[in-house]
């Protein structure tokens, strides 16, 4: 089972808003990830935990904050956004971050910011 | 630094045409490649992947090879149907460099296929 899933499907918010993405897999991974995708555009990476520890952060604005709480969930909260945040945001998984780890997304929640 | 290149789309091929999507991609030392399929609506899914050189990945009909000469991971199918219309992303993975561990995919900028009956 390589299953990813990702709560809400859709989500609509305003600027002025506290949300959050929920993103789970239950395949042993220890390593988890969100991306953003604008539309006719690749995945853009966002952050990445490895071991539950924040690894990377691609300079995202601190209006999303990520969350891991154990190894199985990472969540996206989501404060004061914009209306250019609006996309589908991705969460991935991969048994680890050496170069052979297959990395398996979710069907991702599309995000409108009003 | 690391980058893919794909052909530019969009594709259109009738139903049991045979498909190419070239992709080359620039590294430095030994990355993992990957195909992953796109369909309207959804997110992304493996379609396949190769981890060395001259390693063959293959899934559904869809075949790609793995060549460090050419520094290319082309995607090919015999004969294409209608639900194979999507967009496809070729994909390196290097995931131990300089001695750290870093867990980036780079994605090419994707190839849109319209396949009809």
């Amino acid at each position: 089972d390589t299953e990813v899933t990702q709560t809400p499907k859709h989500l609509v918010m305003g600027m002025t808003n506290k949300k959050s993405l929920k993103c789970e897999q239950h395949m042993g991974h220890r390593a988890m990830y969100w991306y953003k995708q604008k539309a006719k555009k690749p995945p853009e990476l966002m952050f990445v935990y490895s071991y539950e520890k924040l690894s990377i952060n691609e300079s995202v604005p601190s209006r999303f904050s990520p969350e891991c709480p154990n190894s199985s969930l990472l969540n996206l909260h989501l404060h004061a956004l914009q209306p250019e945040d609006s996309a589908l945001y991705l969460c991935a998984s991969s048994p680890g971050t050496g170069v052979g780890d297959t990395q398996y997304f979710g069907p991702g929640t599309r995000l409108t910011v009003l | 630094g690391d980058s893919v290149t794909q052909m530019e789309g969009p594709v259109t091929l009738s139903e049991e045409a045979f498909l190419t999507i070239n992709c080359t991609y620039t590294a430095t030392g030994y990355p993992s490649l990957f195909w992953y399929v796109q369909y309207p609506g959804e997110g992304l899914q493996l379609l396949l992947k190769a981890t060395k050189a001259d390693d063959k990945g293959s899934n559904k009909g869809f075949e790609a090879t793995y060549r460090k000469e050419t520094t290319s991971f082309h995607l090919e199918k015999g004969s294409v149907q209608v639900s194979d219309s999507a967009v496809y992303f070729c994909a390196l993975f290097r995931g131990y460099a300089g001695g750290t561990s870093y867990g980036k995919l780079t994605f090419g900028q994707g190839t849109i296929l319209t396949v009809h009956p």
